[in-house]
């Protein structure tokens, strides 16, 4: 069964800080695996995922495959950070029809 | 372009009643899937629908059911409803033929069972 563990139901960082939100998946295969992020009254919306290596907002992810993690990092955070942020996998797929399986969440807050 | 919409935006039911929610697709996707969040916890992935057929299915029972419409609206039918069932349902729309497209959500529907 694929399983994604988010160990840390709250997160707080001081402005400038660098911040690690913990992610680790059980999975047997090789998923895709992303981040999504809720800001507050927003709709959940795709912050960034392993395949396309980008970094949005100045926030990256590395995927690895020994530890089976994906933590998402960012070395100086800002006030607007503050959000639920949700790890999630998915079968890999060509075709844009993920079926995603989430962990619990992480609510970040940055301390001014 | 619009957005996926939802409705409604909550409901209350009692036990052993049937409920439907509503998604409207954003514009351009064909795909659309929903998920169920109860609280303090991630969403969970019920089914998706494409062409008007179920593409997948998460670990839910028969008495969740949905379909989908030409215009690729989507409705997600509850049965005999039970206490557990209260949480936020999502649905999110995407492109299916398109890798690397994302799935967009909308804000959801807060449905209370008491």
């Amino acid at each position: 069964a694929q399983r994604v563990t988010q160990p840390e139901k709250l997160l707080s960082v001081f402005k400038g800080a660098p911040v690690e939100l913990k992610c680790n998946y059980s999975y047997s295969g090789s998923p895709e695996l992303f981040w999504y992020v809720q800001y507050s009254r927003q709709r959940l919306q795709l912050l960034l995922r392993h395949i396309s290596r980008e970094s949005i907002k100045g926030f990256t992810a590395d995927l690895n495959k020994g530890e089976t993690s994906f933590h998402l990092k960012k070395p100086f955070a800002q006030e607007e950070d503050s959000a639920m942020y949700y790890c999630a996998l998915s079968p890999i797929s060509n075709f844009g029809n993920e079926k995603l399986t989430f962990g619990t969440g992480t609510r970040l807050t940055i301390i001014p | 372009e619009t957005g996926v919409t939802q409705s409604p935006t909550h409901l209350i039911k009692t036990r052993g009643q049937q409920v439907t929610l509503r998604c409207s697709s954003q514009s351009g996707h064909n795909t659309v899937s929903w998920y169920q969040q109860a609280l303090g916890q991630g969403p969970q992935f019920i089914f998706q629908y494409y062409r008007e057929e179920e593409n997948g299915r998460g670990n839910f029972p028969p008495r969740f059911s949905g379909l989908q419409f030409p215009n690729y609206s989507s409705e997600l039918n509850v049965n005999a409803l039970e206490l557990d069932d209260s949480a936020l349902y999502l649905c999110a729309s995407s492109s299916y033929g398109h890798s690397y497209n994302e799935q967009f959500f909308g804000p959801g529907t807060r449905l209370t069972v008491l």
